[in-house]
């Protein structure tokens, strides 16, 4: 079973900012947190990783609090390209945990 | 540099013939990993294998083997296909690191009638 809870839909406009929060409660203390994208017919692209505070890059923020049993990924200002799978991954070196996806969240962003 | 690259990109099969999805990485990744993604689904996990020589069982191993012969190379095997093995196969790597990401190849759509 995944260790991460996501929404399963979002829907959001060009333009905006979009926010998918991921709930891990029981986090080790090895684990980092792994986000990857999803088109249609392509295999996952990883967007971004963390283990605490915030992290970006190019193409999106990550925020993890204090407790590390949740986190964010931030899409600044979405475009129709965006529209995709998101998926949030947490686990380590030690453990298989990281290689197992979920469902993830479905973006669909509209002109 | 080609990352992963999957052969073939589809296969249809008949109920009990066998195939071999074949996987290559040129990205001197010690890890390897075979997953299944139905439609509207995530992708689960078949079997991985963290070196040369070596392989585990994931998720949902049942009906499918497989075998890390080289190090840039990881098969994925079906002995007798059913239909529920319809799916699109995806294959990915990673480097041996606490915060290894995977890399993933473009898929194999796999229908079994």
């Amino acid at each position: 079973l995944a260790k991460t809870t996501q929404p399963i839909s979002m829907d959001s406009y060009e333009g905006q900012e979009v926010n998918i929060t991921c709930s891990h409660n029981n986090i080790a203390t090895n684990d980092y947190i792994t986000w990857y994208q999803q088109f249609p017919s392509q295999g996952p692209r990883f967007i971004i990783q963390g283990y605490k505070t915030k992290v970006t890059n190019e193409v999106a923020s990550l925020f993890i609090p204090a407790d590390r049993k949740s986190s964010t990924l931030s899409l600044p200002r979405v475009s129709l390209s965006d529209t995709a799978v998101y998926y949030c991954l947490v686990g380590s070196a030690y453990n298989t945990d990281k290689l197992i996806f979920g469902t993830g969240t479905r973006l669909q962003v509209f002109p | 540099n080609a990352g992963v690259t999957q052969t073939p990109k589809f296969r249809v099969l008949k109920t009990g013939q066998s195939m071999t999805l074949l996987c290559a990485q040129d990205m001197n990744h010690e890890y390897m990993y075979w997953y299944r993604q139905d439609p509207g689904m995530g992708l689960r996990l078949i079997h991985y294998s963290v070196g040369e020589g070596t392989t585990a069982k994931g998720e949902v191993p049942d009906g499918y083997n497989v075998s890390r012969l080289k190090k840039q190379n990881f098969l994925l095997g079906l002995e007798s296909a059913a239909p529920s093995q319809t799916s699109v196969y995806f294959c990915a790597s990673s480097q041996d690191s606490a915060d290894e990401k995977l890399f993933f190849g473009s898929g194999t759509q796999l229908s079994v009638l």
